[in-house]
């Protein structure tokens, strides 16, 4: 089975700053997917940002960004130029290709941001 | 667009009585999942459904019972509830079987079992 490990509970950033979120995962798997979904105090979970394993470009989506580094098995979120609307639970998660959304996901991150 | 509508947001319910989580999404995606979320902990996927009539379990199903008859609703049973089910239930839904298609999820319901 896959496992998803974000070994950082809570961090904190300066608005305007950068912030790197830790992701490690363990699977046997070559083909699969790989996700940020951020959940904000509403609970609803939001997709971030997605990469596929067998992509070597780092997907961006404006200021967020991944270092993904796939014979590590990691998978860190940057956000550049923080914002006060950034501050959420952050999740990463993962999927087998071709399983549609049966996504395994770590325990999370509380991003906080502050002025 | 509603997107996907969980009803009810929170509810408290006593050891051994049952209730139906409701779930419902108007985007016409064929699949549709239940997660669950404990205290400090990631979601983990309880059932799913991959169209009408056509249901499965997921990693951690017992306790739990789930339907699907119509492609908009997914509702979720728990019978005789345990206090160990105290969570916050997902209902998510997606339109594609390919793995990297982005899940939209509905703004859970928050249940305490005492």
């Amino acid at each position: 089975a896959q496992t998803v490990t974000q070994s950082q509970p809570e961090m904190s950033v300066q608005e305007a700053e950068t912030v790197t979120l830790s992701c490690t995962y363990d699977t046997s798997e070559s083909d699969y997917y790989l996700f940020w979904y951020k959940q904000p105090p509403s609970r609803q979970m939001i997709l971030v940002i997605r990469q596929e394993a067998y992509k070597q470009q780092n997907a961006t989506e404006n200021r967020f960004s991944v270092n993904f580094q796939k014979a590590a098995k990691s998978f860190s979120l940057k956000i550049s130029d923080s914002q006060l609307g950034d501050a959420a639970m952050y999740f990463c998660a993962y999927n087998t290709a071709g399983t549609a959304s049966k996504l395994t996901f770590g325990t999370g991150t509380r991003l906080q941001v502050t002025l | 667009n509603a997107g996907v509508t969980q009803t009810p947001k929170f509810r408290i319910l006593k050891i051994g009585q049952s209730m139906t989580l409701q779930c419902t999404q108007d985007m016409n995606h064929n699949y549709m999942y239940w997660y669950r979320q404990d205290p400090g902990m990631g979601l983990k996927l309880i059932y799913y459904s991959v169209g009408a009539g056509i249901t499965d379990k997921g990693e951690v199903p017992n306790g739990y019972n789930v339907s699907r008859s119509t492609t908009e609703d997914f509702p979720l049973r728990l019978e005789l509830a345990a206090p160990s089910q105290t969570s916050v239930y997902f209902c998510a839904s997606s339109y594609s079987s390919r793995g990297n298609t982005e899940a939209f999820f509905g703004q859970g319901t928050r249940l305490t079992v005492v």
